[in-house]
């Protein structure tokens, strides 16, 4: 079965500092990885989606890789602001695109 | 485009009584829905997945008697917690797919009193 786990659980910046949160897979058998965004209370944001044949996706300030044979995930925050203070979940589709498991996320705080 | 809404955002209900959720692909068509639960410090978790016109299926562990689940057209899928209980207190999210993506309801916050 198919483990996903996020390191680390919390994290806390000063705004500005460029930051790395960490994902890992157990099953490498997977369609894609999606990174996600949640503020308390509100249902889930889709930051970047990553094909599994690709290696990262960029939007902004955010840069996702993935490296499928290591089953390991980075999602890099560059100049990070008091706004993108929020829990991140990634999350892998099998192959046949029919599940989603997810990480239990990290928790981050941008201080200003 | 590809909004999903929830509704209600959030309820709170007496023990033993039965709450709706609905779930709605308001600018296209969703075969399939999924719903998710999510208690606190915990990471979401698949209850069920729901098919348009033919019967959802269900999480290891999940109750099906308890959490129904209606799919009855195509932008529409409802979860209906019966005879709840306080430890059904949880946030409860849908998501229906879009091409390759899924996209979210902003959740509903269920308390069991």
């Amino acid at each position: 079965k198919q483990e996903v786990t996020q390191i680390p659980a919390a994290l806390s910046v000063p705004e500005g500092e460029n930051l790395v949160l960490n994902c890992s897979f157990t099953d490498s058998a997977i369609y894609n990885l999606q990174w996600f965004r949640q503020d308390p209370g509100k249902g889930l944001t889709s930051l970047l989606l990553i094909q599994s044949s690709q290696r990262e996706q960029t939007s902004g300030r955010l840069n996702a890789s993935l490296d499928k044979s290591s089953g390991r995930s980075t999602l890099y925050i560059a100049a990070s602001q008091p706004g993108d203070s929020a829990t991140y979940l990634c999350a892998v589709t099998t192959i046949n695109f029919n599940k989603f498991y997810f990480g239990s996320g990290t928790k981050l705080n941008v201080k200003p | 485009g590809a909004v999903v809404s929830q509704h209600p955002s959030w309820v709170i209900c007496k023990s033993g009584t039965s709450v709706k959720i609905e779930c709605r692909s308001l600018d296209f068509q969703a075969t399939t829905m999924f719903w998710y639960r999510q208690f606190p410090k915990q990471s979401l978790m698949l209850m069920a997945t729901s098919n348009e016109g033919s019967k959802a299926t269900y999480e290891q562990g999940v109750e099906k008697d308890k959490f129904l689940i209606n799919h009855a057209s195509l932008t529409l899928s409802t979860l209906t917690v019966t005879s709840a209980h306080p430890e059904d207190s949880s946030f409860y999210i849908c998501s229906a797919d879009w091409g390759v993506d899924l996209h979210f309801g902003n959740g509903t916050r269920l308390t069991v009193t």
